[in-house]
């Protein structure tokens, strides 16, 4: 079966200071991987998606970055955090033309 | 602009009794329609999606009416149990679009009282 490793579970970050969260997932090969965030209040925010290894697209413009760099891998990054940056971020993965995304457990971010 | 809304933020009902939330979207291009669950502090959960060809959808208790002309969706659970207290989220997929582009709306807060 399929699963979704995402961590770390909670960070608490100075502004100004670099971030590098991490996703994998097992028991699948070639998924389309995301990168969603839930800022306080608000619905689910597409920020990236990649459908294969170094392809990355945006939805948002922030100072946040994706990378992937294996095909199972989906890291998101930051140079410098903003206090906006704060929210609950969370990795998932989809196949194919299948509508259903499946999350990992997410990282809620706080930015001080 | 939200193209997702779900304009009721919570629900309370009563154990064993039925539980209808609602969601409203503007896109007609939109091909398929979800609804996941989530727990504080955790990824929200699959539950149940229909296709917009398609007005009615089941799965165990759940069940989720498509209204093309309203641009208008529910989501029934019957009966309510304790344990579907959660944040219910409704989401939306435009047809060609990006693979997961997944629009969400900001979710309803279920509590079901026993």
């Amino acid at each position: 079966s399929q699963t979704i490793h995402q961590w770390p579970a909670t960070l608490v970050q100075p502004v100004g200071s670099p971030l590098s969260l991490e996703c994998t997932v097992e028991g699948t090969s070639n998924p389309n991987l995301y990168w969603y965030r839930q800022a306080a209040g608000r619905g689910l925010q597409l920020l990236f998606y990649s459908v294969g290894i170094g392809q990355i697209s945006s939805e948002v413009p922030q100072n946040l970055s994706a990378s992937r760099p294996q095909d199972r891998q989906f890291i998101l990054s930051s140079k410098k955090l903003l206090l906006s940056d704060s929210g609950f971020y969370l990795c998932a993965w989809g196949y194919g033309t299948s509508e259903k995304l499946f999350f990992g457990s997410g990282t809620q971010l706080s930015v001080l | 602009d939200q193209q997702v809304k779900q304009n009721s933020p919570s629900l309370s009902v009563q154990e064993g009794r039925i539980s209808i939330l609602n969601c409203d979207y503007t896109n007609s291009m939109f091909d398929y329609f979800l609804w996941y669950k989530k727990y504080p502090a955790e990824g929200p959960t699959f539950l149940i999606s229909i296709s917009s060809i398609k007005d009615k959808n089941e799965d165990g208790r759940f069940t989720v009416f498509l209204n093309k002309s309203a641009k208008h969706l529910s989501l029934h659970i019957v009966p309510s149990q304790p344990g579907d207290s959660a944040v219910y989220f409704c989401a939306a997929r435009a047809y060609g679009g990006s693979q997961g582009n997944l629009i969400f709306g900001k979710g309803t807060k279920l509590s079901v009282k026993p």
